[in-house]
């Protein structure tokens, strides 16, 4: 298996403009995740993905960022209109399951860069 | 909600030494998983190594190994015979069956020749 795929690994773009991540998570893993990554706060867990239904989204820092999952081999982080505190490094990642012995399975993410 | 303490920003190591990176955590759980991830300079979040809590061996990864301390809410990872390759950000990480990894911020290891 390639693994988890997100594209693009890099994304500069201007403040307000729209930005669209993807990830394509392992086939057959029920669960996709969702990190940000910045100096200040570490990892943080946006939003989680169970058979393609949104289970936990208390992360998402505002109405400005949605995901979604129309099906199970992909998934979008969208965030409009972006601003320069978005920029971070975002990770896409999937499991088979929930239990606490699985393992997640991390993309290679994607940096953006918000001028 | 659970915490997850990484008390060292930056460790540094010589070749061949061994190395031992610190992470605290804080929960009321009594069953749940500990794991070390490496994220080398190409960012891919990479799994070492994984501890449950109901078990009191130690986990054991080739040159990996870990000193868990269930009462001590300690899980520490130590690195034997450290290589060029070890060079990376450690992060440790908690969760209980049902949630999401929660992760501690860091630490930045240097492995010198």
């Amino acid at each position: 298996d390639a693994g988890v795929i997100q594209s693009p690994r890099h994304e500069v773009t201007e403040m307000g403009q729209e930005v669209t991540l993807r990830c394509k998570p392992i086939s057959g893993h029920d669960y996709l995740f969702w990190y940000r990554q910045t100096m200040m706060r570490g990892l943080e867990l946006l939003i989680y993905f169970n058979n393609n239904v949104p289970i936990d989204d208390s992360g998402m820092p505002e109405d400005r960022f949605s995901a979604k999952m129309p099906n199970a081999s992909f998934s979008t982080l969208k965030i409009q209109p972006s601003e320069p505190r978005d920029s971070a490094v975002y990770f896409c990642a999937s499991s088979l399951g929930l239990a606490g012995e699985e393992t997640q399975y991390f993309g290679p993410g994607t940096r953006l860069l918000v001028l | 909600a659970q915490t997850v303490t990484q008390s060292q920003p930056e460790m540094s190591v010589q070749e061949a030494e061994t190395v031992t990176l610190s992470c605290t955590y804080d929960t009321s759980e009594s069953d749940y998983y500990l794991f070390w991830y490496k994220q080398p300079p190409s960012r891919q979040m990479i799994l070492v190594i994984r501890q449950e809590a109901y078990k009191q061996q130690n986990a054991t990864e080739n040159r990996f190994s870990v000193n868990f301390q269930k009462a001590a809410k300690s899980f520490s990872l130590k690195i034997s015979d450290s290589q060029l390759g070890d060079a990376a950000m450690y992060f440790c990480a908690y969760r209980t069956s049902g949630y999401a990894l929660n992760f501690g911020k860091g630490t930045s290891l240097l492995v010198t020749p």
